[in-house]
């Protein structure tokens, strides 16, 4: 069975930082581009940042380049964002998944507010 | 970055009808090795988003052969057979042809 489990959210002041991280299990991880995709409250889905199988490419919106930081260990099947500096219009929820031919995992998402 | 523009952002549909589902991008999706990565989502209230149609027109496992893709270069279309009450939902587009990868801005279908 597929499990794709984020965690980490929370309240945070402006200016603060949160680290997400996301345990997958019962898909080849290690062979899997890794993504992270957001959704304001209320709002549509907003791709974030994406890591290689090898974790050795990462690719972000503009929005969050140079503040956010995607990477991955394939031996623990995990992935993580540490998100730094945090603006008010970074809250949403936040999803890990993955979407490539052989399936697409989603997890239940973990929800970042910054608030002052 | 590419724009997806989906049309339209509401769709009531009687149960038993047919849907389609539009989705425009700013410049064509063929990517330089020849597939065109256009995909569809669905995401039902208060779930988390499930990929339908990846490359344009094919089914994941497990979608109901009701649903369809097709489309070329920068139009792209999902057509719903005949709609179920559990077809309720918000529907988007992304491509990932183009860096970084986009979303439409989802189209909800409703029952009516």
């Amino acid at each position: 069975e597929v499990q794709v489990v984020e965690s980490g959210g929370g309240l945070v002041q402006p200016g603060g930082s949160l680290r997400l991280s996301c345990a997958a299990s019962g898909f080849t991880f290690s062979s899997s581009w890794m993504n992270w995709v957001r959704q304001a409250p209320g709002r549509g889905l907003e791709w974030v940042a994406n890591i290689n199988p090898g974790g050795s490419a990462e690719s972000y919106v503009d929005s969050v380049r140079g503040r956010f930081t995607i990477s991955r260990d394939n031996a623990k099947n995990s992935l993580w964002l540490q998100m730094n500096s945090l603006r008010v219009e970074d809250t949403a929820v936040y999803y890990c998944a993955s979407w490539t031919t052989s399936g697409n995992y989603w997890g239940q998402g973990t929800l970042v507010t910054v608030s002052s | 970055d590419v724009v997806m523009t989906q049309s339209p952002l509401s769709l009531p549909i009687t149960l038993g009808q047919p849907a389609s589902f539009s989705c425009r991008s700013g410049q064509s999706l063929v990517h330089s090795d020849g597939n065109t990565y256009l995909e569809w989502f669905q995401q039902r209230p208060g779930q988390s988003p499930r990929r339908l149609i990846y490359k344009v027109s094919i089914r994941d496992s497990g979608v109901p052969d009701r649903f369809s893709g097709s489309g070329s270069g920068t139009d792209f279309t999902l057509k719903i057979s005949s709609v179920e009450a559990e077809d309720v939902g918000v529907y988007y587009c992304m491509q990932y042809t183009h860096w970084p990868h986009t979303f439409g801005q989802g189209t909800k279908l409703e029952i009516k």
